[in-house]
Order: C-alpha cells, then sequence, then structure tokens
C-alpha cells in the first residue's frame, strides 16, 4: 500500500535559517505529492502541490520538487520566520481511491 | 477560511455514548472525505463519498457510520464511543482539475471537531 515517511522532529531553528523537512513515499502508479501545514488550534491549510515528476511546487517562499527516481517531495525554504512554526504534513493522493496518505507531521518552532 | 464548515467545533461525551459530527463541503464540490487525527495514530483516512455514494474506506471501525445527503452535506456518526476515540475528526472536500493531460485533485480541510470522550 501507499505509505509516506517524514523526518523525525521536532525541529527547532533560529529565524532565518535554512529549513529542510524530509518526505519519501512509497506509491503505484504515479501519486500527487503535497505540503499541508497546521498552525496551532487549526485544520490543515495546503502549502504547495506537485501532480508530476519533476514539478517543483512552491508557496510563501517554502519549495519541494517531485523526484520520482528517489521517491522523495523534501520541503525547503530559505529564511524561515516566527510565524512559520507549525506542524508540516507531506502526504500523498492515490488518484484511483482519493484519499490523502499523511506522513507522521514534523512539529517545527523558530525561535527569534 | 477553506469554506468546508464542521459542526460542533468541540465536543465532549462519557463512554458508550453516541454523537454526530457534521460537514458542508465547499459550494460545488461533490466529493466529501473524513479524516481522524490522534497522538499514536497520526492522520488516518476513514471514509470518502462522492455525490451521495460511499467512494473508499479507509481504517474506519464498524461503530463508525457516516452518509452524505442530497444537499451534499455529510454526517460522521460515532457510537459506543469508547476513550480511544478522542481526536480531532476533519472533513474535506475537493476539486478535481487536469494538468498536462495528468489528473489531479486537491482537497480542503475544514477547522476539524475535537472530540473528547470522558
Amino acid at each position: 500500500g501507499n505509505s509516506v515517511t517524514q523526518m523525525e522532529g521536532p525541529v527547532t531553528l533560529s529565524e532565518e535559517a535554512f529549513l529542510t523537512i524530509n518526505c519519501t513515499y512509497t506509491a503505484t502508479g504515479y501519486p500527487s505529492l503535497f505540503w499541508y501545514v497546521q498552525y496551532p488550534g487549526e485544520g490543515l491549510q495546503l502549502l504547495l502541490k506537485a501532480t508530476k515528476a519533476d514539478d517543483k511546487g512552491s508557496n510563501k517562499g517554502f519549495e519541494a520538487t517531485y523526484r520520482k527516481e528517489t521517491t522523495s517531495f523534501h520541503l525547503e525554504k530559505g529564511s524561515v520566520q516566527v510565524s512559520d512554526s507549525a506542524v508540516y504534513f507531506c502526504a500523498l493522493l492515490s488518484t484511483s481511491y482519493g484519499k490523502l496518505t499523511f506522513g507522521q507531521g514534523t512539529i517545527l518552532t523558530v525561535h527569534p | 477560511d477553506s469554506g468546508v464548515t464542521q459542526t460542533p467545533k468541540h465536543l465532549i461525551t462519557a463512554t458508550g455514548q453516541r454523537v454526530t459530527l457534521r460537514c458542508s463541503p465547499r459550494s460545488g464540490d461533490l466529493s466529501v472525505y473524513w479524516y481522524q487525527q490522534s497522538l499514536d495514530q497520526g492522520l488516518q483516512f476513514l471514509i470518502h463519498y462522492y455525490n451521495g455514494e460511499e467512494r473508499a474506506k479507509g481504517n474506519i471501525l464498524e461503530r463508525f457510520s457516516a452518509q452524505q445527503f442530497p444537499d451534499l452535506h455529510s454526517e460522521l456518526n460515532l457510537s459506543s464511543l469508547e476513550l480511544g476515540d478522542s481526536a480531532l475528526y476533519f472533513c474535506a472536500s475537493s476539486v478535481v482539475g487536469t494538468s498536462g493531460g495528468h489528473n489531479w485533485a486537491e482537497q480542503f480541510f475544514g477547522p476539524g471537531t475535537r472530540l473528547t470522550v470522558l
């Protein structure tokens, strides 16, 4: 079956540091890949997506590239802010079933 | 604001009871998905409805059931509640698109219902 593995957290960074959160997946076919963010006390918000190999999703300074050869979709940001503190989820969508399979989530805390 | 609404926001009940969670999808979205978020299991897919019909089931217990009504809102019914059912329950609705000949779907999540079973 499909699965998503994210790097263990929590991740603690100083403001303006570089962020990488690793995500690898196992899936049959050609899934779409997503990063969702959950701010404290809130629901999930879509951060970025990529629908096919070599696509780069980007939003709010975050980027991730769909790498089929390494089955990865790592999230990066060049300079994090305190307001980026949240839980980040990598997910894949199997279009044949419509369900999202999530990674375990990575807690990011950014200090001033 | 995703456009997906869920009620109630919080629910506190006792073991053995039954509760109903409600979700209204974004205008025009025909698909509704239910997910459970708990500390030990993470985010898990429960069930998917499309235009009133069940399309896929995930890790949904037999004590749980769902339906989608003609106006497209959905309800998740949880019965014979146990302490372990305490969790955040999310509803999502989706739009389907095509990019470069590849079909994709994006799910928009509601704010969730936090269920506490005492």
